[in-house]
């Protein structure tokens, strides 16, 4: 089946600085990808949709300059948390949805996650 | 807009008996209904799919789960719980094709010898 990378799988950072995760898709191109946030014990939270080449749209609550998302290609979206403080600890997923899957049976392909946690 | 109410955040089962975990849903269109599994700091593995074919969805695992309008319920069941099918399991919801799905809440399943 189709894979999706991420990367980092783990990071630990200071409070203050940036962290920058990145979601592949390995074997097909995603026009489209979403970025999902898990809090411990919690379900999966949508933050964003991220279309290549455009600007991502925001789930409502969702600082976007605090979550700055980047689909530059058709097989890389990332996901900088920018000057990160500990409630930003959390386990980010994405998810990539394939461009020339025309099936309508709308499966996503969900990365591995990323534990980020912010001291 | 859709959504999904997972009844039971936690399930106990014994190993050989029957899973049973329950999933309601809301959508103003037809729905897209998945199932998905999560081991703990992983990601999410898709169990199983209903796209409008059959009612009666069968995935991995011996799992499958049949999806009742009249209910608008989508429960997942397996006949036999092993060791480990110990895990925390999503049931997610989409509108239409390709677009982000909506989770439900979660339920952690136990499983005990």
């Amino acid at each position: 089946g189709a894979v999706v990378s991420q990367h980092p799988s783990w990071v630990i950072c200071k409070s203050g600085t940036s962290v920058k995760i990145e979601c592949r898709s390995l074997d097909f191109q995603a026009t489209t990808m979403f970025w999902y946030r898990q809090f411990p014990k919690q379900s999966l939270m949508l933050m964003a949709t991220s279309n290549e080449g455009s600007k991502a749209t925001y789930e409502q609550g969702v600082e976007k300059d605090k979550f700055l998302i980047n689909h530059a290609s058709l097989t890389l979206s990332t996901l900088t948390v920018t000057s990160a403080h500990p409630e930003d600890s959390s386990f980010y997923i994405c998810s990539a949805r394939a461009g020339t899957s025309g099936s309508g049976t709308g499966e996503l392909f969900f990365g591995e996650g990323s534990r980020l946690t912010v001291l | 807009a859709q959504s999904v109410t997972q009844l039971g955040s936690h399930v106990s089962v014994s190993e050989g008996a029957l899973v049973l975990l329950r999933c309601n849903y809301s959508s103003s269109v037809p729905p897209y209904l998945f199932w998905y599994v999560q081991y703990p700091n992983q990601g999410l593995q898709l169990l199983l799919k209903y796209t409008s074919a059959a009612t009666l969805v069968k995935g991995i695992n011996g799992f499958e789960a049949e999806f009742k309008k009249s209910e608008t319920s989508f429960h997942l069941t397996k006949p036999s719980a092993h060791m480990s099918d110990a895990a925390e399991y999503f049931c997610a919801v989409s509108g239409q094709a390709g677009t982000a799905l909506i989770f439900g809440k979660g339920t952690t399943l136990s499983v005990s010898s």
